[in-house]
C-alpha cells in the first residue's frame, strides 16, 4: 500500500477537463515537490509535470498541477482519446528517505 | 541525445539470481542520480532502488537485502543485481536517469524501454 492515495480510476469525454488527485502526509507532499508521470499501455512511463507544476518541454499546456498542504492534484483539459493512460503522483518521503509513487490512476476516455 | 538500455530480463526460476543492465549514453552516471523503477502485473509503479550522485542506496523494504543497485562508471552502466527471486518479483523492470543537478528525489526524465523478469518454475 502506497503513502501517496490515488483514485482507481478516472472518466471524461473528449474535451472535458479531469481532475486527479494524489493524498499524503507532511513527510512527503507536505515537504517535497511533487512530479506527474504518464504511462501509456505497452511504454515507459514519461514525465508529465515536475516541480510541482512545471511542464517539461513537449508536454502540452493542457496538462497543468498544482500542490497544496499534503495533498497535489494534476488537471487534463481538452481531454484528448490519445491521453487515455494511467497516471501517477510521485514524491520523495523524508522518513523512508526514498521515492514514493501513488498507486496510479487509470484514466479513460469515453 | 541521452538513452538508456536496459538489458537481462528473461524467465528464472524462485530462488535464482538475474543481474539487469542499464546502458547509458548521452550523460555520465556521474553527475545524475540513478534509479530502478518496476511494474508488476495488475499493479502500480514501485520505485526498488536508488542511487545517489554520491553512491548512497535506498531499497524498498520489499527488496531491501536482495537486491543490489550498482554503476560502472568505465561501462556508464548501471545495474540491479537481483537474487532470491520470488514471483512477487515478476514485473517489467525500468531504469532511469534523475534529472541534472539533483542528488535524489522523483525527477526522472529519461527512462529505458523496459525489460520483463518473469520468476517462475
Amino acid at each position: 500500500q502506497s503513502e501517496l492515495t490515488q483514485p482507481p480510476s478516472a472518466s471524461g469525454t473528449p474535451g472535458q477537463t479531469v481532475t486527479i488527485s494524489c493524498s499524503g502526509g507532511k513527510s512527503n507532499i507536505g515537504s517535497n515537490p511533487v512530479n506527474w508521470y504518464q504511462q501509456i499501455a505497452g511504454a515507459a512511463p514519461k514525465l508529465l509535470v515536475y516541480g510541482d507544476n512545471q511542464r517539461p518541454s513537449g508536454i502540452p499546456a493542457g496538462f497543468s498541477a498544482s500542490r497544496s498542504g499534503t495533498s497535489a492534484s494534476l488537471a487534463i483539459s481538452g481531454l484528448q482519446s490519445e491521453d487515455e493512460a494511467d497516471y501517477y503522483c510521485a514524491v520523495w518521503d523524508d522518513i523512508l528517505y526514498g521515492p514514493v509513487f501513488g498507486g496510479g490512476t487509470k484514466l479513460t476516455v469515453l | 541525445e541521452v538513452q538508456l538500455v536496459e538489458s537481462g530480463g528473461g524467465l528464472i526460476q524462485p530462488g535464482g539470481s538475474l543481474r539487469l543492465s542499464c546502458a547509458a549514453s548521452g550523460f555520465s552516471l556521474t553527475d545524475n542520480f540513478l534509479t530502478w523503477v518496476r511494474r508488476a502485473p495488475g499493479k502500480g509503479l514501485e520505485c526498488v532502488s536508488l542511487l545517489h550522485k554520491d553512491a548512497r542506496t535506498y531499497y524498498a523494504d520489499s527488496v531491501k537485502g536482495r537486491f543490489t543497485i550498482s554503476r560502472d562508471t568505465s561501462r556508464n552502466t548501471f545495474y540491479l543485481q537481483m537474487n532470491s527471486l520470488t514471483a512477487e518479483d515478476t514485473a517489467v523492470y525500468y531504469c532511469a536517469r534523475g534529472s541534472p543537478g539533483y542528488d535524489h528525489g522523483t525527477r526522472f526524465d529519461f527512462w529505458g524501454q523496459g525489460t520483463l523478469v518473469t520468476v517462475a518454475s
